[in-house]
């Protein structure tokens, strides 16, 4: 059972921006970083954002993370068909002392 | 290079144990937690258990709790998932990651899964 909400799709044009968001509670988000993953389904997913806001090395600067109280948001400017896949938050719970997971939003390129 | 390889999945029927591992090579595997996240059929990620870097400790979803078991070796840098009387509900792709707790809480990388079917 996912803790943390995120919107089903969002679609977008090459070029467009498309910001995702992820609620949650004072048990997760309100005292937890955030991370953000990249999946494609039978694949390894790739980890986007941590602490919130830090990209690995090798995540273009397209991706970029942000939190505010009990939400957070992955942003992706000058989308790209290779973006095309499935965007997770995540973060630890206190009161589950345990990750919980976003529903997950699948981006489609137009 | 970091890597993770799973294997131990397949077609099991219900009732049945499984053993899941994971064999980690590229990193000092004794100093990183683990964990393992699922993904059933179109769902979505779930996380299911998360160990220390020593295996003295050990965390669970409240959904695989008394069920799955998550153990180390560190000396092989292997991690294995025991699962006890598998339901339908546990068919999934089983991911493992390398669970990072500087400044935070994130996993980083992850392996390709291994598929479990249970069905009789």
């Amino acid at each position: 059972q996912s803790v943390l909400t995120q919107p089903p799709s969002m679609s977008g044009t090459p070029g467009q921006r498309v910001t995702i968001s992820c609620s949650g509670s004072s048990s997760n988000i309100g005292i937890q970083t955030v991370s953000w993953y990249q999946h494609l389904p039978g694949t390894a997913p790739k980890l986007l954002i941590y602490i919130n806001n830090r990209r690995p090395s090798g995540v273009p600067d397209r991706f970029s993370g942000s939190k505010s109280g009990t939400s957070a948001s992955l942003a992706i400017s000058g989308l790209q068909s290779e973006d095309e896949a499935d965007y997770y938050c995540s973060a630890w719970d206190d009161s589950l002392n345990g990750f919980v997971f976003g529903t997950g939003t699948k981006v489609t390129v137009l | 290079e970091v890597q993770m390889m799973e294997s131990g999945g397949g077609l099991v029927q219900p009732g049945g144990p499984l053993r899941l591992s994971c064999a980690a090579s590229g990193f000092t595997f004794n100093v990183y937690g683990m964990g393992w996240v699922r993904q059933a059929p179109g769902k979505g990620l779930e996380w299911v258990a998360s160990i220390g870097n020593s295996g003295d400790d050990s965390y669970y979803a409240a959904s695989v709790k008394g069920r799955f078991t998550i153990s180390r070796d560190n000396s092989n840098n292997t991690l294995f998932l025991h699962i006890n009387s598998l339901r339908a509900e546990d068919t999934a792709t089983y991911y493992c990651g390398r669970w990072q707790l500087v400044g935070g809480n994130w996993f980083d990388p992850w392996g390709q899964g291994t598929q479990v079917t249970v069905s009789s």
